[in-house]
């Protein structure tokens, strides 16, 4: 079945840039989405079709894709992006299953 | 605004079934799809399926099929997801969310625990 690779975890200090991957095998034909999800709480967009990020997100947030390989980054994190982030896909094999990758723990101190 | 309000907390015993509901207002129910996804206690999220609120189209992850029933009522603008012969790995808080595709809305999630 089809998988997305993302590095289990992540730390900056406030203010420097975070990023975070997301492999998989379909990226080059599909796009990514990103999700937030602190602690307790549903997951929020936080990017959409790569690169596009919904209204109300802050502009540190940003998207990129090349290859296999999709990127979100948080340019200036802040305390409160700690988070566990989720990049979503799907196949390409014609099913058009989602799924998820396996999160990433971004800490911020 | 947009709300998604699903059904309260559930305790199952092994083998039994569990039907979750998803309430939807806020915008034309049948002009999106739904997708389930859910979280087991620490773990990331996995999706479940989608069901098209327009047409009743279903298309169900792979390790759920035979398992799994995504069904919406149209007059009530309500989704559920009926999950079959429960075992204690699917213990899990589960959502429904809006597909546009990307998932905007979320429901607060509704915790199923499968215990004997």
């Amino acid at each position: 079945s089809y998988e997305l690779t993302q590095p289990p975890s992540v730390s900056v200090s406030p203010g420097q840039t975070a990023r975070i991957t997301c492999s998989g095998d379909a990226l080059p034909k599909k796009y990514a989405y990103w999700y937030q999800q602190k602690s307790g709480q549903a997951p929020v967009l936080v990017i959409y079709e790569d690169s596009k990020r919904p209204s109300g997100i802050p502009e540190r947030f940003s998207g990129s894709s090349s290859g296999t390989m999709a990127t979100l980054t948080i340019s200036g994190a802040q305390v409160e992006d700690e988070a566990d982030y989720y990049c979503y896909s799907t196949d390409s094999s014609g099913n058009h299953r989602g799924v998820f990758g396996g999160g990433t723990k971004l800490t911020v101190l | 605004q947009v709300q998604l309000v699903q059904s309260g907390a559930e305790v199952k015993k092994p083998g039994a079934s569990v039907k979750v509901s998803c309430k939807a207002s806020g915008y034309t129910f049948t002009s999106y799809g739904i997708s389930w996804v859910r979280q087991a206690p620490g773990q990331g999220l996995e999706w479940m399926g989608w069901i098209s609120a327009y047409n009743g189209n279903t298309n169900y992850a792979q390790k759920l099929q035979g398992r799994v029933t995504m069904t919406t009522d149209t007059s009530t603008s309500t989704a559920y997801m009926e999950l079959r012969s429960l075992r204690s790995d699917d213990t899990a808080v589960y959502y429904c969310a809006r597909n546009d595709p990307d998932f905007d809305y979320w429901g607060q999630g509704t915790l199923v625990t499968v215990s004997s």
